[in-house]
């Protein structure tokens, strides 16, 4: 049974370009979660997806935006980088109804640097 | 707002020995749940345990442990028989009843010495 895979593992991009994140959730899950982690510091919530909604979101600007598709997989997109988006980047899968209990799947995240 | 604090950013142990991570948090929440993640050099976040806020008896998993003092916001976490295994970082983490977001805190990074 697969886990959470994303892609890519690592990737360098420039100051103002734009990044595309790639998530597939657990085998059974349908609600999909991003995290940022910058060095040194706890994941921050950025925003969940659930029936390819975004359903809530964190203190993040419009600059990070997501979509989920049909199959449940899910991509954080982020414009105009700046050098601070420079993070790891977490998804985690979930089921919808009762989350809490069923639990979350955390993948390894994406790292991505801007330079 | 909730937050979540853990006030040691580096620990470390004997193997074998027994250690005690730190975290207090914040919430005007009545109803909600505190867990610690594992957070290997892999990057993946491990579910350590996990303790619901209304259950007043100490979530047990194996070699770990919680101190869970709710009227004090304190949330610590006791790993027995340390393995070099251990060797990680520590997440703290809080989410409300509603079950969407964890709020983390900022991580021990503790090392298992053999």
């Amino acid at each position: 049974d697969a886990g959470v895979t994303q892609s890519p593992t690592h990737l360098i991009k420039t100051r103002g370009q734009q990044v595309t994140l790639r998530c597939s959730p657990k085998s059974g899950h349908d609600t999909v979660s991003w995290y940022q982690q910058a060095l040194g510091q706890g994941p921050q919530f950025i925003f969940q997806y659930y029936e390819e909604e975004e359903r809530q979101r964190g203190n993040f600007p419009d600059r990070f935006s997501g979509h989920q598709f049909p199959n449940y997989s899910s991509e954080l997109n982020v414009n105009a980088l700046l050098l601070g988006d420079s993070a790891l980047y977490l998804c985690a899968s979930s089921s919808w109804w009762r989350a809490v209990w069923y639990g979350y799947t955390f993948g390894s995240g994406t790292r991505l640097t801007v330079v | 707002a909730q937050t979540v604090t853990q006030s040691q950013p580096e620990m470390s142990v004997q193997e074998a020995e027994t250690v005690t991570l730190s975290c207090t948090y914040d919430t005007s929440e009545n109803n909600y749940y505190l867990f610690w993640y594992k957070q290997p050099p892999s990057r993946q976040m491990i579910l350590v345990i996990r303790q619901e806020a209304y259950k007043q008896q100490n979530a047990t998993e194996n070699r770990f442990s919680v101190n869970f003092q709710k009227a004090a916001k304190s949330f610590s976490l006791k790993i027995s028989d340390s393995q070099l295994g251990d060797t990680a970082m520590y997440f703290c983490a809080f989410m409300t009843s509603a079950g969407n977001q964890f709020y983390f805190g900022t991580g021990t990074s503790l090392t298992v010495i053999p």
